[in-house]
């Protein structure tokens, strides 16, 4: 079965201090792997999509990578403005555009 | 208009009620999507139209009931709803099935 689950739940960091949030999946054939940023009340605004083990893509002060079990989303001298929950999500290679989502990571930035 | 918009942002019905949700979307894109966001849930999709066909159906009760006129709108319809059903409705669209889907604000439903 398709599944993902994304570590930690929460995290609080001080502004400046980088950290990293893990997605770890397993999928019956990639075809993709997204990163959504929400903030509450809204829908997820897109990030990024990686397509294979290695490729790595950044803006601004977040940088996702891949590899063929995880991403990690690396968050490098956060600001308050980046607190949100970051959503991850796969896409299997058998399926019809389907997206699995994992339960989502909740950032709080603190100045 | 721009992105995905959909309406009402809030609705409240009960039990025996008939409502619909409408999703528009203004990227000129082929696929939308409708997704269930419950507290503590991962977002939970429910269907998937390309070029106005439905190409997925999550097993979702058949209390929800999907309409896809075109390929910029689409409707939820909702009828005798419980109360679990009570969640964000997001729907979103994408250019293709196999790439990056952008969502709309959502629906926040409560079902009394």
């Amino acid at each position: 079965e398709d599944q993902v689950t994304q570590s930690p739940e929460a995290l609080r960091l001080q502004e400046g201090e980088s950290s990293s949030l893990n997605c770890s999946y397993t999928v019956s054939g990639l075809r993709g792997l997204f990163w959504y940023r929400q903030d509450p009340g809204k829908g997820p605004e897109f990030l990024f999509t990686l397509y294979s083990a290695g490729e790595e893509k950044e803006k601004e002060r977040l940088k996702a990578t891949l590899t063929k079990k995880e991403s990690f989303l690396h968050i490098t001298a956060p600001k308050p403005e980046d607190s949100a929950t970051y959503l991850c999500a796969v896409q299997a290679s058998s399926n019809t555009g389907k997206l699995i989502f994992g339960q989502g990571t909740t950032l709080q930035v603190k100045p | 208009e721009t992105g995905v918009t959909q309406t009402p942002r809030h609705l409240v019905m009960g039990m025996t009620n008939k409502k619909s949700l409408k999703c528009e979307q203004h990227l000129g894109h082929n696929a939308m999507y409708w997704y269930k966001q419950s507290a503590k849930k991962p977002l939970e999709l429910m269907f998937v139209y390309n070029f106005k066909e439905q190409t997925e159906n999550n097993s979702v009760p058949s209390r929800f009931s999907p309409e896809c006129p075109n390929s910029s709108h689409l409707f939820l319809h909702l009828h005798t709803l419980q109360p679990e059903d009570s969640a964000l409705y997001l729907c979103a669209s994408s250019q293709g099935l196999f790439q990056e889907q952008y969502f709309g604000p959502g629906t926040r439903l409560t079902v009394t």
